[in-house]
């Protein structure tokens, strides 16, 4: 079945940083999804990302989908402590539900 | 709106008992998902329910089922327990599509814990 690759699966970073993570498939994808889960919470949808090669910005954070449709990467620029959570991508490819990856735990050092 | 809502908050038993967790989807929406969460991992796949039909299932044993009712609610069953199944067990529904790709709403979680 899918499969995705998310890397790395900690980051720890000082507050003020920058933070990406990455999601990789070996198949085509035909959208992308990601998570965020705060610690003893639930994974809350941030974004959904369905063209080849798009950039979607949410404030801080920036979404892209390879132009393969087989990866994505969520950035966050200069890292606060709210940002400190699990970050999940959520991939499918055709008349499946959703398979998500293992997550990257960010921790945020103040 | 209310959201995703699931009981109960916390289950203890103990091993070989059965298991049964509880979750209201949000109102419009037909799908169902069930997710594992062991300690400090990542969301194992476990069921998939949309119009009352079971969709989908995760690589999980037969001990591990469900159903969904008419008002789109959803029961997961958990059958002969065993230590390994302890965790958070997350419901997730979205608007069904039909092909289970859609955003998904996730609910507070049940914890269990088998003794």
């Amino acid at each position: 079945g899918q499969q995705v690759m998310q890397i790395p699966q900690y980051q720890h970073v000082q507050e003020g940083e920058d933070f990406t993570t990455y999601c990789n498939s070996s198949t085509t994808l035909s959208n992308i999804q990601w998570y965020k889960q705060r610690p003893g919470g639930h994974p809350v949808f941030l974004i959904q990302l369905v063209k080849s090669g798009e950039v979607k910005k949410q404030k801080r954070l920036t979404f892209q989908f390879g132009e393969a449709k087989k990866n994505s990467s969520l950035h966050i620029t200069a890292t606060q402590t709210t940002d400190v959570g699990t970050y999940f991508c959520a991939v499918n490819s055709g008349n499946t539900p959703l398979v998500f990856g293992k997550g990257t735990r960010l921790s945020v050092i103040a | 709106e209310a959201g995703v809502t699931q009981s109960p908050t916390h289950l203890i038993k103990t091993r070989g008992q059965q298991a049964t967790l509880r979750c209201s989807p949000i109102s419009g929406h037909t799908s169902v998902y069930w997710y594992q969460q062991a300690l400090g991992l990542g969301l194992q796949f476990l069921l998939w329910y949309d119009e009352g039909e079971e969709r989908n299932r995760g690589n999980f044993p037969p001990r591990f089922s469900g159903r969904q009712f008419p008002n789109y609610s959803s029961e997961l069953n958990v059958n002969a327990l065993e230590l390994e199944d302890s965790a958070l067990y997350l419901c997730a529904s979205s608007l069904g599509t039909g092909v289970g790709q859609e955003t998904q709403y996730f609910g507070p979680g049940t914890r269990l814990l088998v003794l």
